[in-house]
């Protein structure tokens, strides 16, 4: 069970946008629509702010989207704002297990 | 509202065991799945177990090798983790979390430390 693949850090100036890739293989990203993104500010719990690929649970705003392409899943923040910035974590339902990503840090310059 | 409340971490020997609980309120918890995942200091999330509501499915990840064992007692929404054989690299802040459908953790407690040293 190998972590899913995503950059290290990202960043972007407030209102732009940016993408958060996750990449893993037909066994797990490719082969279910259950990917799932988490946001984490520093000392605090996960956040879940997608699901099932690009599902957005109540409250979460419309500014967060998710997609998928293959054996990629891909995370979208527009109009970025100063709160964003944290660690944003991909995951992926498989058989018998959840993968995480290994966690991309964001930064809003 | 839904919460989740980790207890029973704390500072260990390697060799040693512990056993983590979780005291769910605020749903019905026979009906959810509940997983743990880990955190060790300063690096990301890694899953751990997951149980579904009814005791039937039970899944640890591989590099646990055993020394772990999930359980729950649904007539007092409680979540259990008993660690033993506990070894350096199990040093982390230990959460669980609801699972509301496959794989998504939708509400986390604030977690407990787990200190292996």
């Amino acid at each position: 069970q190998s972590a899913l693949t995503q950059p290290a850090s990202v960043s972007g100036s407030p209102g732009q946008s940016i993408t958060i890739s996750c990449t893993g293989t037909s066994s797990d990203v490719g082969g279910y629509n259950y990917v799932s993104w988490y946001q984490q500010h520093p000392g605090k719990a996960p956040k879940l702010m997608i699901y099932d690929v690009s599902n957005r649970p109540s409250g979460v705003s419309h500014r967060f989207s998710g997609s998928k392409s293959g054996n990629t899943a891909s995370l979208t923040i527009s109009g970025l704002q100063p709160e964003d910035e944290a660690d944003y974590y991909c995951s992926s339902y498989t058989s018998s297990s959840v993968l995480f990503g290994g966690g991309t840090k964001l930064t809003v310059l | 509202e839904v919460q989740l409340v980790e207890s029973g971490g704390g500072l260990v020997q390697p060799g040693g065991s512990l056993r983590l609980s979780c005291a769910a309120s605020g749903f019905t918890f026979s009906s959810y799945s509940i997983s743990w995942v880990r955190q060790a200091p300063g690096q990301g999330l890694e899953w751990v177990s997951s149980i579904s509501g009814s005791n039937s499915y039970i899944y640890y990840a591989d590099s646990l090798k055993g020394r772990f064992t999930i359980s729950r007692d649904n007539a007092e929404n409680s979540l259990y983790l008993q660690m033993n054989s506990l070894r350096a690299e199990d040093t982390a802040v230990y959460y669980c979390a609801r699972a509301s459908g496959y794989g998504v953790l939708d509400y986390w407690g604030q977690g407990t430390l787990v200190t292996v040293s």
